[in-house]
Formats: C-alpha cells, structure tokens, sequence
C-alpha cells in the first residue's frame, strides 16, 4: 500500500462526455503527477501539479486539464472524450523536501475509464 | 511520446530460475528506477537506482544503473510464482518530483 488513493476506480463515459477523476497524495508528499496507461503500453506523463499549479505537461491536449487542492489532492479533468482517452489513469505522489535519497513516486491503484 | 525500450514484450521461465531484463534509451537519465504492475493495480517501486554504475540489490533483486546513462538492467534470481506481472522501467532527467518516461513493459510468466 503507497497510501495513494483514487476515486473512483471504474468508469465508462460516451464520446464528448466530460470526466473528472480524483486522486489523494500520501501523507507528506506536495506534489501530484497524472500518467495515462493505454492497454500494452508503459504510463504517459500527463502534467504535475505542485503548490496548487501546474508544473510541467507532457504531450496532451488542453482538453485534459487539472487542479490541486491545500490538502495537495488534486483531480484530473478531461473534456469531450474521445474513444483513443480509454485508458488506465494513475497518479503518482511524491515530495520535494528531498528529505531521503529513497525520495520517489509512489502510485495510486488507477481509475479505468472506458469511452464508448 | 518517448518511450524507453524494452524487450522482448514476454518472457516465460521456470519456478527457481534466473531471469534478467533490460532497458535503454537514446538519451540519458540521471535516476533509473524499476517498477511491478500486477493486473488491475498501480505500477510498485522495485528498485531506484541514482548514480551511474551503481548497483542496488532488494531481496532477490539486482538492478543496475549503466555506465552510459542510457541503459539499466534487472535480475530476478530463483523466481517464484508471485514474481509473475508487468515490469517497467522508468527514467528520470531530474529530482524525485520530475517526470517519469517509462518503457513499454516485459510481461513474466513463471510456470511452477
């Protein structure tokens, strides 16, 4: 257990529906990163989010956008679903205190989303 | 976007065997880190490697961080059926909180 929690854990959605998943970041940790798993291939980095902003995006759309709370959770929302954004959303928390070498992220189980 | 590479995309052995993986890249990384995905879950922390060359053991896991920065190795030694999952590696250019760039993933079946 990473004490990383997602909600919820399934979802289907038709194409042009708008998503939001959530996601709680382990005890300690300030920063909440988004990776999307299509089937059979390894995460993606979506964007990070740290100090409630957004720190750093990879290769997707403005559709895909995100928030972080004081708490440090953050949630993840996708506009207009297309069937390709099927896929295993995992959030992954970490911490820039740098307070141990062992200092990583450590991932939530995942919310499937399925796009009909 | 980049992935790291990994090969072949299964691999079946036997209860007690050995296995060992690798991963490269045409960049570099400054962090190599291993991870395990079991079916329906989040990928879990294996190994985290920080320095070129260096070697780090777990258990009956070895990795090791290439001298080049752009390769890293796994061994999985006397395997046990609850080895079987999804093994990932993962890069990183900065500190913990930069991003990961993670390779497609080696499927490990270990037949009893």
């Amino acid at each position: 257990e990473t004490g990383v929690t997602q909600s919820p854990t399934h979802l289907i959605k038709t194409r042009g529906q708008q998503v939001t998943l959530r996601c709680s970041s382990q005890s300690g940790h300030n920063t909440v990163s988004w990776y999307q798993q299509a089937l059979g291939q390894g995460p993606q980095f979506i964007f990070q989010y740290y100090r409630e902003e957004e720190n750093g995006r990879g290769n997707f759309p403005p559709r895909f956008s995100g928030l972080q709370f004081p708490n440090y959770s953050s949630e993840l929302n996708v506009n207009a679903l297309e069937l390709d954004d099927s896929a295993l959303y995992l959030c992954a928390s970490s911490s820039d205190r740098g307070l141990s070498r062992q200092e990583t992220q450590y991932f939530g189980p995942g919310t499937r989303l399925l796009v009909l | 976007g980049q992935q790291l590479n990994q090969s072949p995309q299964s691999m079946f052995i036997q209860e007690g065997e050995d296995v060992s993986m690798n991963c490269t890249s045409s960049s570099i990384f400054n962090t190599w880190l291993w991870y395990k995905q079991d079916p329906g879950e989040g990928p879990v922390l294996l190994i985290a490697l920080y320095k070129a060359g260096e070697l780090t053991s777990n258990g009956r896991l070895t990795a090791q961080f290439g001298i080049t920065r752009k390769d890293s190795f796994l061994n999985i030694s006397a395997s046990i059926p609850s080895d079987v999952g999804i093994y990932f590696c993962a890069g990183q250019l900065g500190g913990a909180n930069s991003k990961l760039t993670f390779g497609k993933g080696i499927t490990l079946s270990v037949r009893p």
